[in-house]
C-alpha cells in the first residue's frame, strides 16, 4: 500500500519568514494530493491540494509543488502569522472516480511561528 | 452547510468494553469515511462507504472492529472488546462524488476522542 513520508516534525519561524513542509510518497499511481490544517482539538480542514497533472499551485500566501518523477511534493507558507501555528498533514490518495480512494497521511508537521 | 456531525465527542472506557460512534455527514455526500487518529500521528483509513456498500476495509481490524451504514446516510463504528491500544481520536469524512478523475474534497468531523482505561 501507500506509505507517506512528512518531514520535519517539528518546525519553528520567526513571523514573517516562511515555512516548508516536504513529503514523498510510495505509490506512483495516487494521484491526488492534499494539505490539512489541525489545530489543537479541532477537525482537520483542507487548506490546499493538487491533482498528478499539475506542477504548482498557488492560494495567497500557500503553495504546494509537486515533482512526480521524484514522487514527492511540498507545502510552502511565506510571511507567516501567528494564525498559521498548527499541525499539518500531507496526505496522497489514488481517485480514479467512484473506487477506493482513503487518504493515506503523513505523521504531521507542528509548525510553530515564533513571535 | 452543515459539517459533518459526530457524538459522543468524548468516550471514556475500561479494556474489553464495548464502545459505539456515531457519525452523520454532510448533505448529500454519499461516500463516507472512517479514520482513526493516535495521538502524534496523522489520521489513518478505517474504512470508507459508497452509499450503504464498503469500498475498502483492508485496514479495519474486523476481530474488534465493525461499522456499518444501513441507509446509506449516518453511519456507526462498534469497537469490542476495546483494547488499551485503541485510545485515540475517530474521525468521520465525507466526500461529494463528482465521477470521472475529478477529486473528491474530504471534509472531516470534529471526531470522537476515545480513552481506553
Amino acid at each position: 500500500g501507500e506509505n507517506v513520508e512528512q518531514h520535519p516534525s517539528t518546525l519553528s519561524v520567526q513571523e514573517g519568514d516562511s515555512a516548508v513542509i516536504k513529503c514523498t510518497y510510495s505509490d506512483s499511481a495516487s494521484n491526488y494530493f492534499p494539505w490539512y490544517k489541525q489545530e489543537l482539538g479541532k477537525r482537520p480542514q483542507l487548506i490546499i491540494d493538487i491533482r498528478s497533472n499539475v506542477g504548482e499551485k498557488k492560494d495567497q500566501r500557500i503553495a504546494v509543488t509537486l515533482n512526480k518523477t521524484a514522487k514527492h511534493f511540498s507545502l510552502h507558507i511565506t510571511e507567516t502569522q501567528p494564525e498559521d501555528s498548527a499541525v499539518y498533514f500531507c496526505a496522497a490518495s489514488i481517485h480514479s472516480g467512484g473506487g477506493a480512494d482513503g487518504l493515506t497521511f503523513g505523521k504531521g508537521t507542528h509548525l510553530i511561528i515564533q513571535p | 452547510e452543515a459539517g459533518v456531525a459526530q457524538s459522543p465527542r468524548y468516550k471514556i472506557i475500561e479494556k474489553r468494553q464495548s464502545v459505539a460512534f456515531w457519525c452523520n455527514p454532510i448533505s448529500g455526500h454519499a461516500t463516507l469515511y472512517w479514520y482513526q487518529q493516535i495521538l502524534g500521528q496523522g489520521p489513518k483509513l478505517l474504512i470508507q462507504f459508497q452509499n450503504n456498500g464498503v469500498v475498502d476495509d483492508s485496514q479495519l481490524p474486523k476481530d474488534r472492529f465493525s461499522a456499518e451504514r444501513l441507509k446509506g446516510v449516518d453511519s456507526t463504528l462498534k469497537i469490542q472488546p476495546a483494547k488499551l491500544e485503541d485510545s485515540a481520536v475517530y474521525l468521520c469524512a465525507s466526500s461529494f462524488p463528482t465521477g470521472g478523475r475529478t477529486k473528491n474534497i474530504q471534509y472531516f468531523g470534529a471526531g470522537t476522542r476515545l480513552s481506553v482505561l
